[in-house]
């Protein structure tokens, strides 16, 4: 299976301060077809997961224009302009490449 | 507005079985394929099956490949997962997710919690 490793795990930040998480993956997410199926997903206290961004940098409709997501191969990034409170909560990486399709352990963000 | 509803979840004990639904509305359910995943107590997210347009095609996690089931019904907009030889590491809230576009769901429902203690 394809080891979806993210960090920090724990990520304390001030209101309107930028904020960064990685994923790397065991293997390459090139998929044959040439695409690199990497996604990030919010889930905020409470709530299901929601998509925020697909693809690497496709950001979703809902989502807003401070995230921001960019890598390849096997290195990925999910940045956050300025964080807000209603940011709060844990990401995760997903790959849906190579089945089965895996996570990353996510990543709780926290206001200092 | 794309609606998923999952029901059926509840307290089994180690051994037994129980079948979720998930009733799909808002979009052309018959033309994507759907998901499960599942979030242990506390946990992080696990992919659990995938299932095709016509129920024809299937995948499975290895931890419940030849125990759970997915299956669905497209003239009721209906996704299932039949839980069978449930064990106490199945406790877990469980998602269903789709429609799948570009190998990821674009949405996910509210969860089901199966809770399997003796």
């Amino acid at each position: 299976d394809v080891v979806m490793t993210q960090s920090p795990l724990s990520l304390p930040v001030t209101l309107g301060q930028p904020a960064s998480i990685s994923c790397r993956s065991s293997q390459s997410l090139v998929h044959s077809d040439g695409n690199t199926y990497l996604n990030w997903f919010q889930q905020r206290p409470g709530q299901s997961p929601r998509r925020l961004i697909y693809k690497i940098s496709n950001r979703d409709s809902g989502a807003p224009n401070r995230f921001s997501g960019s890598g390849s191969g096997t290195e990925f990034t999910l940045k956050i302009s300025g964080v807000e409170a209603e940011d709060v909560g844990v990401y995760y990486c997903m790959q849906g490449t190579r089945w089965p399709w895996t996570f990353g352990q996510g990543t709780k963000v926290e206001i200092k | 507005e794309v609606q998923l509803v999952e029901s059926g979840g509840g307290l089994v004990q180690p051994g037994e079985s129980l079948r979720l639904s998930c009733a799909a509305s808002g979009f052309f359910f018959r033309n994507y394929w759907m998901s499960w995943v599942r979030q242990a107590p506390g946990k992080g997210l696990e992919w659990v099956a995938n299932i095709n347009q016509a129920g024809s095609a299937t995948y499975y996690v290895d931890s419940v490949e030849g125990r759970f089931t997915i299956s669905r019904d497209n003239a009721k907009n209906s996704l299932y997962l039949q839980l069978t030889s449930l064990r106490v590491e199945d406790t877990a809230v469980y998602y269903c997710a789709g429609p799948l576009n570009d190998h990821v769901p674009d949405y996910w429902g509210q969860g089901t919690l199966v809770t399997v203690s003796s």
